[in-house]
């Protein structure tokens, strides 16, 4: 059974800050990651979804890599900024028919300025 | 501007009375998926469809329906609702599934009392 891990469960970082959020996952035959944010009252944001037979994805400061044989993807968020408050998540399919997503509990992130 | 649009934001009712929470998306998705997000339990999948008049359960159906007679629309139903069902939910949609970037809704806070 995929089970997906968001460690820690809570960051707090000064603003300019390099950050890495970190997401685990136990069955390594996955298709593809996605990364999502979630602001406090509103739905999820998908941010980058990373293949599985890509290492990495960028979008702007953020870079998503994706190590399948250690079970795990890492979200780099570069010169943090308070507006990158938010809860991230992470998000496996489970099948190959891409129907279920297996979701991280998510790590709650609060930048001050 | 493409959305997918869930009404209504907040929902009080009482045990037993049948009620719908609707959504809909206007970029042509194949796929809509519910879910609902509790503490300490993340996202779970409600039901999916993967095509008009195509739906099936994901991991947590009891006491849910759904519908998908047209592309754009996919109602959750409950039909009797008890307080156990207290949670928040969001709808969500894609063009393939988890291979595509999912796109969700703003959610419904459903309190069943």
């Amino acid at each position: 059974k995929q089970e997906v891990t968001q460690i820690p469960a809570a960051l707090s970082v000064p603003e300019g800050e390099n950050l890495v959020l970190n997401c685990s996952f136990t069955d390594s035959a996955i298709y593809n990651l996605q990364w999502f944010r979630q602001d406090p009252g509103k739905g999820l944001t998908s941010l980058l979804l990373i293949q599985s037979s890509q290492r990495e994805q960028t979008s702007g400061r953020l870079n998503a890599s994706l190590d399948k044989s250690s079970g795990r993807s890492t979200l780099y968020i570069a010169a943090s900024q308070p507006g990158d408050s938010a809860t991230y998540l992470c998000a496996v399919p489970l099948n190959t028919g891409f129907q279920k997503l297996v979701f991280g509990t998510g790590t709650r992130l609060l930048v001050s300025p | 501007e493409a959305q997918v649009t869930q009404n209504p934001r907040y929902l009080i009712t009482v045990t037993g009375k049948k009620l719908t929470v609707t959504c809909s998306q206007n970029m042509n998705h194949e796929y809509m998926s519910w879910y609902r997000q509790d503490p300490g339990l993340g996202l779970r999948q409600i039901y999916y469809s993967m095509n008009v008049e195509v739906t099936d359960k994901g991991d947590v159906p009891e006491g849910y329906k759904v519908s998908r007679k047209e592309k754009r629309n996919f109602p959750l139903i409950l039909e009797s609702p008890s307080p156990n069902q207290t949670s928040l939910y969001f709808c969500a949609s894609s063009f393939r599934g988890g291979n595509s970037p999912l796109h969700f809704g703003n959610g419904t806070r459903l309190t069943v009392t």
